[in-house]
């Protein structure tokens, strides 16, 4: 266990679908992470948040809308989805940013 | 040409060898992370890096600035040691950001 939590663990959805990821860390740490892993790809940073504020937004499409709510808590939205956005969902969470990086054991995602 | 070269992709090994996975990169970097993902997904830290050596346990992990390379070595390997071990660097610009490389598949035979 690392102190980061993740739900769902499977995710299936259609194109159409609107859905929720939610991650959760219990570490009392100040940034939070998203990260892609798609199969045979290395990891891609999506977003990352300090103290709840995005400082990062790595060029993800619309259709991927993060919220944190509060330094715990870091949710990713999904709407109409496409079929290569089937995936690995990883968050992870750090003291501060630059800090070493915890990980959640992620979601998989597959759209169909 | 990726920023973050790991190699090999995959290495294959009997129960109690010595392993070395390499890591090079290209960008000025913050830190070195070497990262490890079991079946499943999950990944752990290992360690994270700026200058010399560290060690924990049977894993050691050295970077040279001046070369801009890494390496993690495992000393009496184990089965329970496969896994994808994964480098990553922060960039000195936008340092919150991790670049990865592809990951390197380890299997330890018994």
């Amino acid at each position: 266990e690392t102190g980061v939590t993740q739900t769902p663990r499977h995710l299936v959805m259609g194109m159409t679908n609107k859905k929720s990821l939610k991650c959760e860390q219990h570490l009392g740490h100040n940034a939070m992470y998203w990260y892609k892993q798609s199969a045979k790809k290395p990891l891609e940073l999506m977003f990352v948040y300090s103290l709840e504020e995005r400082v990062e937004n790595n060029s993800v499409p619309s259709r991927f809308s993060p919220e944190c709510p509060n330094s715990s808590h870091l949710f990713l939205h999904l709407h109409t989805l496409q079929p290569e956005d089937s995936a690995l969902y990883l968050c992870a969470s750090s003291q501060d940013l630059r800090d070493e990086q915890f990980f959640g054991p992620g979601t998989r995602l597959t759209v169909l | 040409k990726n920023e973050v070269e790991q190699s090999p992709q995959n290495l294959t090994a009997q129960e109690g060898e010595f392993i070395t996975i390499n890591c090079s990169y290209s960008v000025g970097i913050s830190a070195l992370h070497w990262l490890q993902q079991h079946p499943g997904g999950g990944i752990v830290s290992l360690f994270m890096l700026s200058s010399g050596k560290k060690k924990h346990g049977r894993l050691i992990a050295t970077i040279n600035i001046q070369e801009k390379h890494s390496s993690l070595h495992i000393t009496a390997s184990h089965p329970r040691d496969s896994a994808v071990y994964i480098c990553a660097v922060g960039l000195i610009q936008g340092a919150q950001k991790l670049v990865f490389g592809q990951g390197t598949r380890l299997t330890i035979n018994p």
